[in-house]
């Protein structure tokens, strides 16, 4: 099945520096690659999601970037603000939706 | 608010005992899935279901279960309670079965098992 890497799993940062989460897979047929904010005690979030068709996505902040053939991506938040801080999760889908293991993000005021 | 619901928020119970946690999808809605998500681990899918038939099975032990009613809410059944057992539990919902489906996560039931 799939597996899903993601580096580093702690990054601090100071506010208003930018952050990149980086994230690996291993199923060449997974075509979905959603990320997810989730808050202390909180629900996962879907905070951007790119396509197998795409390379780069931007929202604002946040952007992620895919490179198929070597089977990795990536989440940019630039300008952070101490409310991204929070536990970020890459996943990837073939056939079932299969997370990293998460990314502690603590931004510093 | 992503417009799934779950209930219990909260669930505290004994080791051996037998619970079940109760998800209502997002209107329009027609898969669910359950994930377990253990204390400062990520997120394990457990199962899908899709319209009332299961339809991707994960890492779910033998004493969990789960179904999906036809007004397409899902209820997750965990029996035998062991103190591993202890976690989150988080339902999320999408509009197809596909892979490409958005999933929506519910609050999550958090289960203590004592």
């Amino acid at each position: 099945g799939e597996n899903v890497e993601q580096h580093p799993s702690t990054l601090s940062v100071q506010e208003g520096d930018s952050a990149v989460i980086k994230c690996t897979y291993s199923d060449s047929a997974s075509n979905y690659f959603p990320w997810y904010k989730q808050e202390l005690g909180k629900r996962p979030q879907l905070i951007i999601d790119i396509r197998s068709n795409v390379g780069e996505k931007k929202d604002q902040r946040i952007a992620v970037t895919l490179n198929k053939t070597a089977k990795h991506f990536s989440l940019h938040i630039t300008e952070t603000q101490p409310e991204d801080s929070a536990v970020y999760f890459c996943a990837a889908t073939g056939n079932m939706l299969t997370f990293g293991g998460g990314t502690r993000l603590m931004v510093k005021p | 608010d992503s417009g799934v619901t779950q209930t219990p928020k909260h669930l505290i119970t004994a080791t051996g005992q037998r619970v079940t946690l109760r998800c209502s999808p997002r209107s329009g809605d027609l898969s669910v899935y359950w994930y377990q998500q253990s204390l400062d681990q990520g997120l394990q899918f457990l199962i899908q279901y899709y319209n009332g038939e299961e339809r991707a099975k994960g890492n779910i032990l033998e004493r969990f279960s789960a179904q999906q009613f036809p007004d397409l809410h899902s209820e997750l059944n965990l029996s035998s309670l062991e103190l591993g057992d202890s976690a989150l539990y988080f339902c999320a919902s999408s509009a197809t079965s596909g892979p490409l489906a958005e999933q929506y996560f519910g609050p999550g039931t958090r289960l203590t098992v004592t």
